[in-house]
């Protein structure tokens, strides 16, 4: 069975430093994978997406992921979080026709 | 512009009581789906459907109920068999391998 493990419930970070929200997923064939973002009270939004081609892929907001299939990992990253970035973050993959979701990182941002 | 509207935005239901949640779109997308979310659990998957008269149980179908007599509509009821209704209940639509597009979503709480 596939599933998305992401492995921070909640990370907190000071405002201009750099993040990193980690990703693995379990699958035994090629995936497309994407990271959502939700805002309170809001529905999610697309951050980016690997389908193919570069495994380094840029979103959003200035989040970027690499996709690395010897580790099974899709970790999203920003150089620099503002507060505006204080949201959930959801990692996802999908098989055939349905998408299956992570737990979500709830990303802190210090002052 | 083209977008996905679910309503309402709350929604209050007493024990015993059947209600339905609305979810429609102008993006022309075959595919629609419904999940719940709950705190600390991520998106579970309600139910999808893929074409019109046609949808398919989820993860957690139990207690819900949907129709698709239409292209633009993914009605969800949630029926008194769901013991514990009370989440937040985000609709989707498939943009086929670009990642979904959610509603806003709907707060249903048992009073």
């Amino acid at each position: 069975a596939q599933s998305v493990t992401q492995l921070d419930s909640q990370v907190p970070v000071f405002e201009e430093a750099p993040v990193e929200l980690r990703c693995n997923y379990s699958s035994s064939v090629s995936v497309y994978l994407f990271w959502y973002v939700q805002y309170p009270n809001q529905g999610l939004q697309l951050l980016l997406k690997y389908l193919s081609g570069s495994t380094l892929v840029k979103g959003i907001n200035g989040f970027e992921a690499e996709f690395n299939k010897s580790q099974t990992s899709f970790h999203l990253r920003k150089p620099s979080v503002h507060i505006s970035d204080t949201a959930e973050y959801f990692c996802a993959v999908s098989l055939d026709d349905k998408i299956i979701f992570g737990k979500g990182t709830r990303l802190h941002i210090l002052p | 512009d083209g977008g996905i509207t679910q309503s309402p935005k709350y929604l209050f239901r007493k024990e015993g009581q059947n209600v339905t949640l609305s979810c429609e779109q102008n993006l022309n997308h075959d595919a629609m789906y419904w999940y719940r979310q709950d705190p600390g659990q991520g998106l579970r998957l309600i139910y999808y459907s893929q074409i019109v008269n046609d949808f398919q149980k989820g993860d957690i179908a139990e207690g819900y109920s949907v129709s698709r007599e239409k292209k633009e509509s993914f009605p969800l009821t949630v029926t008194s068999a769901q013991k514990n209704p009370t989440a937040f209940y985000l609709c989707a639509t498939d943009a086929r391998g670009n990642g979904y597009t959610f509603g806003s979503g709907t707060r249903l709480t048992v009073v």
